[in-house]
């Protein structure tokens, strides 16, 4: 079946570095991915509406020069949260639709990140 | 959007069916119930969905309701590895998943 493939599944850097998380669409072509951020007991938290071959479309309170979204490819997009502080630590997950199949998003198994 | 109301949190004991319950009392006619579940500190894993009719694969069963304004999602025979959040998600524009707060439910041994 339709796998997204995130990476990397953890990563810990330090105050102020950028940091840049991809995810891949292995076996479909994805016009269109979604981030979403998940702080610890909390539920899935929409980001940003990446769009291939334009400007990713961003939820209302996510800083778009803090978490600048690239979609280059039918399979990939990619999140880089910039000059990242102890608060962008957090858990990253990534989706996409497969415009052939019944789910309407297939998830990545997410990124760990911790900002020391 | 429609939105979703489901228990916080439930137990089900071990081997026996653990029901789930989703209220979606606003769907329009149009919209699918979903099912997805997070298994701690993974990615949502799909489950089912369903528009109308009652639908089962190898994982569940999704019984909706005749007026589809509330639906249960049963595991036949929970384990141990079905403790997770489960979300029910009604789809609302074409792609956007809006998450709620889903129910976490404990398997117990």
């Amino acid at each position: 079946g339709a796998v997204v493939s995130q990476h990397p599944s953890w990563v810990i850097c330090k105050s102020g570095t950028s940091v840049k998380i991809e995810c891949r669409s292995l076996d479909f072509q994805a016009t269109t991915m979604f981030w979403y951020r998940q702080f610890p007991k909390q539920s899935l938290m929409l980001m940003a509406t990446s769009n291939e071959g334009s400007k990713a479309t961003y939820e209302q309170g996510v800083e778009k020069d803090k978490f600048l979204i690239n979609h280059a490819s039918l399979t990939l997009s990619t999140l880089t949260v910039t000059s990242a502080h102890p608060e962008d630590s957090s858990f990253y997950i990534c989706s996409a639709r497969d415009p052939q199949g019944g789910q309407p998003q297939h998830f990545g198994d997410g990124t760990r990140l911790s900002i020391l | 959007d429609a939105k979703t109301t489901q228990p916080p949190s439930m137990d089900c004991a071990e081997g026996r069916a653990a029901n789930l319950p989703c209220n979606h009392s606003t769907i329009s006619g149009n919209e699918y119930v979903y099912w997805y579940r997070q298994i701690h500190s993974q990615g949502p894993q799909y489950i089912i969905h369903g528009l109308k009719n009652n639908e089962t694969n190898e994982m569940a069963s999704l019984i909706i309701t005749e007026d589809r304004k509330s639906s249960t999602l049963i595991l036949p025979h929970a384990t141990l590895r079905d403790t997770a959040v489960y979300y029910c998600i009604v789809r609302v524009e074409v792609d956007k998943i809006i998450f709620g707060k889903g129910t976490r439910l404990h398997i117990l041994p």
